[in-house]
């Protein structure tokens, strides 16, 4: 399995740049880096995926090294809704097994007024 | 249009008693998976339909868990005996297909097995 490493828990204030790295050193070849917002008695909801350089959506930015041992979902001046957990998940998307649908325990963001 | 729902929202119930937990996926999603998620956790893989059929329940924790989805949309998560270990909230997910990037979730049941 291709374990991922984040940070427990990160604090912004409003308006500020976040950035949450995951780490991810036995990444296989042909998997994908996904990331999962989750608010308090909420299912998680997907917020991004990408496989190598950058990708960015309305929500954020990810950005991945050419060795692809770790990766970083960047949050835009974040809000206070922007307060979740956010999880980073490493799979190949079309297994569906249970390599592909493992959640670390996630990055608690807290963003403070 | 509907997201993926989950009833009950809460379910209390004694320890050794038995329980079903449902879930409706989003109309013509045809995968289909249940979590379980304990405080302070991630969501942790139980078991993936593909269409009628369980294609991976390698997650079941043991065999007092079992997962249907007789006509291909809604599924029933049953657990019997249930224990004081299973209390969790349990999560459903959907997505159009196996290999579909994101999968949409349902705000989940809060199991509490007294």
């Amino acid at each position: 399995l291709a374990k991922t490493t984040q940070p427990i828990s990160m604090d912004s204030y409003e308006g500020q740049e976040v950035n949450i790295t995951c780490s991810h050193n036995n990444i296989a070849t042909n998997d994908y880096i996904t990331w999962y917002q989750q608010f308090p008695s909420q299912g998680p909801r997907f917020i991004i995926q990408g496989y190598k350089t950058k990708v960015t959506n309305e929500v954020a930015s990810l950005f991945i090294p050419a060795d692809r041992k770790s990766s970083t979902l960047s949050l835009p001046r974040v809000s206070l809704s922007d307060t979740a957990v956010y999880y980073c998940l490493v799979g190949f998307p079309m297994d569906t097994g249970r390599r592909a649908l493992t959640f670390g325990s996630g990055t608690r963001l807290q963003v403070q007024p | 249009g509907a997201g993926v729902s989950q009833t009950p929202s809460n379910k209390v119930t004694e320890k050794g008693k038995y329980v079903e937990l449902r879930c409706d996926p989003i109309s013509g999603h045809t995968a289909l998976y249940w979590y379980r998620q304990s405080l302070g956790q991630g969501p942790e893989f139980l078991i993936y339909f593909q269409g009628t059929g369980a294609a991976d329940d390698s997650g079941l924790p043991n065999d007092r868990f079992f997962a249907v989805r007789p006509e291909g949309s809604v599924s029933t998560l049953k657990i019997q005996r249930t224990e004081r270990g299973d209390s969790a909230v349990y999560l459903c997910a959907s997505s159009p297909n196996a290999g579909y990037n994101e999968q949409f979730f349902g705000p989940g049941t809060r199991l509490t097995v007294l």
